[in-house]
């Protein structure tokens, strides 16, 4: 079975700074994905950015990046450069060969002008 | 259209009623999945199909829940007897192809509350 963890329910952040929110993860899979969804008051889940187990080298989308530490089974987001439209739900989810997702309980991530 | 749409966007129901709840995938999309949220949690899986078959109904919590995809596009979700603990949002994504690395495109959920 596959669990995800997001320990830290609420985040906060002033425009323009960086902040990091946290996703451990447990899978007996040696090939997964991991993904960060944004979750907006709207509902729709957006995918932020997407990292095959298989590669080290973290994945980065423009003002969002990853670290992708395997062997501790962590993955978390960086955003810098927060931008008031980042402010939502996050959720880290894993995604194993059922091809089903597995999702953390979320953080609220707050942008203060 | 451009993206997956649900329908209704909300529903309020009696405790014992019968719902469905209605996913249109993004066109060419051979797999669909459905997801349950419920306050403060994040999304769980119910059910996925590729085509018409349900591939994996593993999530689906009882018999009251039943979902199909008569035409390999289309999908609905049937609640049976509805409980006030089957309040939640119904998410449905869609993907190319149910391969590893196809992205799932979510819809904007129905929000269902049983009263």
């Amino acid at each position: 079975a596959q669990t995800v963890t997001q320990s830290q329910p609420e985040m906060s952040v002033q425009e323009a700074e960086t902040v990091t929110l946290s996703c451990t993860y447990d899978t007996s899979e040696s090939d997964y994905y991991l993904f960060w969804y944004k979750q907006p008051p709207s509902r729709q889940m957006i995918l932020v950015i997407r990292q095959e187990a298989y590669k080290q080298q973290n994945a980065t989308e423009n003002r969002f990046s990853v670290n992708f530490q395997k062997a501790a089974k962590s993955f978390s987001l960086k955003i810098s450069d927060s931008q008031l439209g980042d402010a939502a739900m996050y959720f880290c989810a894993n995604r194993g060969s059922n091809y089903k997702l597995t999702f953390g309980k979320g953080t609220l991530l707050t942008v203060n002008p | 259209g451009a993206g997956v749409s649900q329908t209704p966007s909300n529903k309020v129901t009696e405790k014992g009623k019968y719902v469905e709840l209605r996913c249109d995938p993004i066109s060419g999309h051979t797999a669909l999945y459905w997801y349950r949220q419920s306050l403060g949690q994040g999304p769980e899986f119910l059910i996925y199909f590729q085509g018409t078959g349900a591939a994996d109904d593993s999530g689906l919590p009882n018999d009251r829940f039943f979902a199909v995809r008569p035409e390999g596009s289309v999908s609905t979700l049937k609640i049976q007897r509805t409980e006030r603990g089957d309040s939640a949002v119904y998410l449905c994504a869609s993907s190319r192809d149910i391969g590893s690395y196809n992205e799932q495109f979510f819809g904007p959920g129905t929000r269902l509350t049983v009263l």
